[in-house]
């Protein structure tokens, strides 16, 4: 069946700490995966994507990801996080196989301490 | 180009009333999507539509739930005889195919 697991549901770090969420998938045919994030009271925003090309994707704020297609795994990191980085990440892919619905992992809150 | 609107934001409901839930879709986008958001849970999908077509509703529970998204108008989830159980965040979702999904602000539903 298809999944998607992220590793991590809490994470607490201090501001100027790098950051590392991993997220696996299980699926098969090409994939599109994505990281997105919610801010609290917010809805979700789109982070990154990746489609094709060049796996380790830039995304917005800071944040990228690397794509291992051997290891089936888009993990999402940033160097130096901020307290305002605080809130829950999404890992999330969508295949051809899948008829292109996008499937969820569970989500990772990270809390960024000041 | 607007983005994806649901309505209402928030909704409360007694046990046993129906909820309607309603999202309109970015304009050009012909894939819509429906998820839950419990406390402390992620997002777990429901169900996906086309117009006029249900392609994968295999999140959703069998019974009391519905959804569609008609050729006009926006697409509806509905849930009949509402427990409190069904109390959640739901949050629709669209997007050209094969491309990402784009969300709306969530309709928060409360049952009392």
């Amino acid at each position: 069946a298809q999944s998607v697991s992220q590793h991590n549901h809490h994470v607490i770090l201090s501001e100027a700490a790098s950051l590392e969420l991993g997220c696996n998938y299980s699926y098969g045919g090409t994939v599109n995966l994505f990281w997105y994030v919610q801010y609290p009271g917010q809805h979700l925003q789109l982070l990154l994507k990746y489609f094709s090309g060049d796996p380790l994707v830039k995304g917005i704020k800071g944040f990228e990801a690397e794509f291992i297609k051997s290891k089936f795994s888009f993990n999402l990191r940033k160097p130096s996080v901020q307290w305002s980085d605080t809130a829950e990440y999404f890992c999330a892919v969508s295949s051809n196989t899948g008829g292109f619905k996008t499937i969820f992992g569970a989500g990772t809150r990270l809390f960024v301490k000041a | 180009n607007a983005g994806v609107m649901q309505n209402p934001r928030h909704l409360v409901r007694r046990r046993g009333q129906e909820a309607r839930l309603r999202c309109s879709p970015m304009k050009g986008h012909s894939h819509v999507y429906w998820y839950r958001q419990l406390p402390e849970e992620g997002l777990k999908f429901m169900v996906y539509l086309q117009k006029e077509n249900i392609i994968d509703e295999s999140g959703m529970p069998k019974e009391r739930f519905s959804a569609e998204f008609p050729k006009e108008g926006p697409s509806i989830l509905r849930i009949q005889q509402v427990v409190r159980g069904d109390s959640a965040a739901y949050f629709c979702a669209s997007s050209p195919v094969g491309a990402e999904a784009f969300f709306g602000q969530g309709t928060r539903l409360t049952v009392v």
